[in-house]
Order: structure tokens, then C-alpha cells, then sequence
């Protein structure tokens, strides 16, 4: 089956800078790849995702990108802000279960101001 | 207002007392899935549904049922629950499992 690796585990960075989060899966028919940001106490909530027939995604300061042949995918945050310190998910859909996400084991993202 | 709810959002019992987390949608949403949330383990599938009458395992179903008889509720069933299923627990829902979940506000369980 599926198997979604998450790193880093924890990422510091000051206030304006970049951060970058990046997933490994091994399913190489995987084809929707979401990530999810969960605020402290809080559900998470969808911020951005990309499917197999792109390359790259952009909304506002953040992007995906995915790599197919490298079955890789990154998250970047550009310009970070203290709003944005959150637990940060990748997940990937599992192709033969046609109803399994497999979610990565997060990142914790702190924005120092 | 588009929402999931489970019901209760907190609860504490004892060893091998049936319990039941209740987890309902207003989308019409057909997929539907549960999750629980442990520290440095990320977010666990447990079960989920494709649609009314069909649901599938996730990766850590032991222990667990569900039902999905109505197309906006999707219970959890723990019938003999145990310590280690104490974890914090996600409803989700979405058109498809390739599009946006929206999560349940989530239940902690603490088994005792």
C-alpha cells in the first residue's frame, strides 16, 4: 500500500523567510496529493492540493510542487507570517483502495516574528 | 451553514464500555471518513465510505465500526473500547476522496 513520508518533523524560521516542507510516497499511481494546516486546538483545514497532470500550483504566498518520476511532492510558504505557525499534513490517495488517504506524520511549522 | 459535527467533542470512559461518536454532514457529501490523531503519528485512517451501505478499512480499523445507513451520518462504534484507543478522533467528508475533506471539529477520547 501507500506510504507517505513527511520531513522535516519541525521547522523554525523568522518572519519573512521561506519555509519548505517536503513528502515522499511510494505508490507511483498515486494521483491527488492535498496538504492540510491544523492551527493549535483546531481541525485541519485544506490549503492547497495538486494532481498528477501538473507540475506546480500556486495560491497567494504558498505552492506545490510534484515531482512524478522522483515521487515527490514540496510545500512552500514564501514571506512567512507568525500566522502562519501550524501543524502541516501532505497526504496522498491510495490508487488500488480508491478511499485511502495516507496522511504524512506532519510537520510543526513555528514563525518567529 | 456547510458543516461536519460529531457529537460528543469530549468524552472519558472505562474499559469495555460501548460507545458511540457521532459524526453527521450537510453537504450531501457520498465520501465520508474517520480519523484518529496521536502525537508524532499523524492523522490514521480508520474506516471510510464511498456511499450509503458501503464502507472499506482504513489503516488502523481494529477495534473500530461504522455504519453509513443514511448518507449524512457516519458513526463510530468502539464495542469494547481500550486504553490505547485513547487518541482524538476527525469525521471528514468530501464529494470524493479526491477533493477537499472538511473535518469534523473532533472528539477526544480518553479510555481509562
Amino acid at each position: 500500500g501507500e506510504n507517505v513520508e513527511q520531513h522535516p518533523s519541525t521547522l523554525s524560521v523568522q518572519e519573512g523567510d521561506s519555509a519548505v516542507i517536503k513528502c515522499t510516497y511510494s505508490d507511483s499511481a498515486s494521483n491527488y496529493f492535498p496538504w492540510y494546516k491544523q492551527e493549535l486546538g483546531k481541525r485541519p483545514q485544506l490549503i492547497i492540493d495538486i494532481r498528477s497532470n501538473v507540475g506546480e500550483k500556486k495560491d497567494q504566498r504558498i505552492a506545490v510542487t510534484l515531482n512524478k518520476t522522483a515521487k515527490h511532492f514540496s510545500l512552500h510558504i514564501t514571506e512567512t507570517q507568525p500566522e502562519d505557525s501550524a501543524v502541516y499534513f501532505c497526504a496522498a490517495e491510495e490508487v488500488g483502495s480508491q478511499g485511502n488517504l495516507i496522511f504524512g506524520k506532519g510537520t510543526k511549522l513555528s514563525v518567529k516574528p | 451553514e456547510a458543516q461536519v459535527t460529531q457529537n460528543p467533542r469530549y468524552l472519558i470512559t472505562v474499559t469495555g464500555k460501548k460507545l458511540t461518536v457521532t459524526c453527521s454532514q450537510n453537504m450531501n457529501h457520498e465520501y465520508m471518513s474517520w480519523y484518529r490523531q496521536d502525537p508524532g503519528l499523524g492523522l490514521r485512517q480508520i474506516y471510510y465510505s464511498m456511499n450509503v451501505e458501503v464502507t472499506d478499512k482504513g489503516d488502523v480499523p481494529e477495534g473500530y465500526k461504522v455504519s453509513r445507513k443514511e448518507k449524512r451520518n457516519f458513526p463510530l462504534i468502539l464495542e469494547s473500547p481500550s486504553p490505547n484507543q485513547t487518541s482524538l478522533y476527525f469525521c471528514a467528508s468530501s464529494l470524493d476522496v479526491s477533493n477537499e475533506q472538511f473535518f469534523g471539529p473532533g472528539t477526544r477520547l480518553t479510555v481509562l
